[in-house]
């Protein structure tokens, strides 16, 4: 079993909907949850970290972790055809190694 | 504009060639990082710095020698390289993981990498 999981897509939605991106994993000592957001031929984007469990809002950006179950997600409120591109997530355990563990990747197209 | 800058953005090199890849960032962060990043797949650690000593080596091939030269540099060293190895290479940096600090942001933020083409 890989370390995170994270379904690849690819996810066509329409603009203005609310997406949803999802990453499951198994090391229980991760602390840490960012999800980056990267363009096509560009570096990774940092939209949001979260440390444990709970919710934080950014805009339009939601991350959610859930470490009962493992699970952490990112919602898109009122998706825009610039939020189109490839969606990361990342984590890292606390006080340990700097190393961060990525899922796959999901890539997003919001059709105007 | 990331407040991590790589140069060159676009390197193409023979495989006899010698280069150098360059990040900066000026942050105060004391942990900086390379990574290698083939097409549709996720960055993968090469090299950790923290406080300017190598602290992680991912078993990357000798062909490429990081550096540090001062808390705001870092340098990849490339030499005799594989076309295998063509890929974006992404620096980043953060504040160093203490395990004190609870919920602190750390900023890993990444550069907008260097696309190379060995040739």
């Amino acid at each position: 079993q890989k370390e995170v999981e994270q379904d690849p897509g690819p996810l066509s939605v329409p603009e203005g909907a609310i997406v949803s991106l999802n990453c499951t994993y198994s090391n229980s000592a991760f602390q840490y949850f960012m999800w980056y957001r990267q363009y096509s031929r560009k570096g990774p984007e940092l939209l949001m970290y979260t440390y444990s469990s709970g919710n934080k809002e950014d805009g339009r950006f939601t991350a959610q972790v859930d470490k009962s179950s493992k699970y952490i997600s990112l919602f898109i409120r009122d998706s825009q055809p610039s939020d189109s591109a490839t969606y990361l997530c990342a984590m890292i355990t606390q006080g340990g190694s700097e190393k961060l563990v990525f899922g796959k990747g999901t890539k997003l197209t919001v059709n105007p | 504009d990331t407040e991590v800058t790589q140069t060159p953005k676009h390197l193409v090199m023979g495989m006899t060639n010698k280069k150098s890849l360059k990040c900066e960032q000026h942050m105060g962060h004391r942990a900086m990082y390379w990574y290698k990043q083939k097409a549709k797949k996720p960055p993968e650690l090469m090299f950790v710095y923290s406080y300017e000593k190598l602290s992680i080596n991912e078993s990357v091939p000798s062909r490429f020698s990081p550096e540090c030269p001062n808390s705001s540099l870092l340098n990849l060293h490339l030499h005799a390289l594989q076309p295998e190895d063509s890929a974006l290479y992404l620096c980043a940096s953060s504040q160093v993981f203490l395990g004190t600090a609870v919920g602190e942001d750390y900023g890993y933020t990444f550069g907008s990498g260097t696309r190379l083409t060995v040739v």
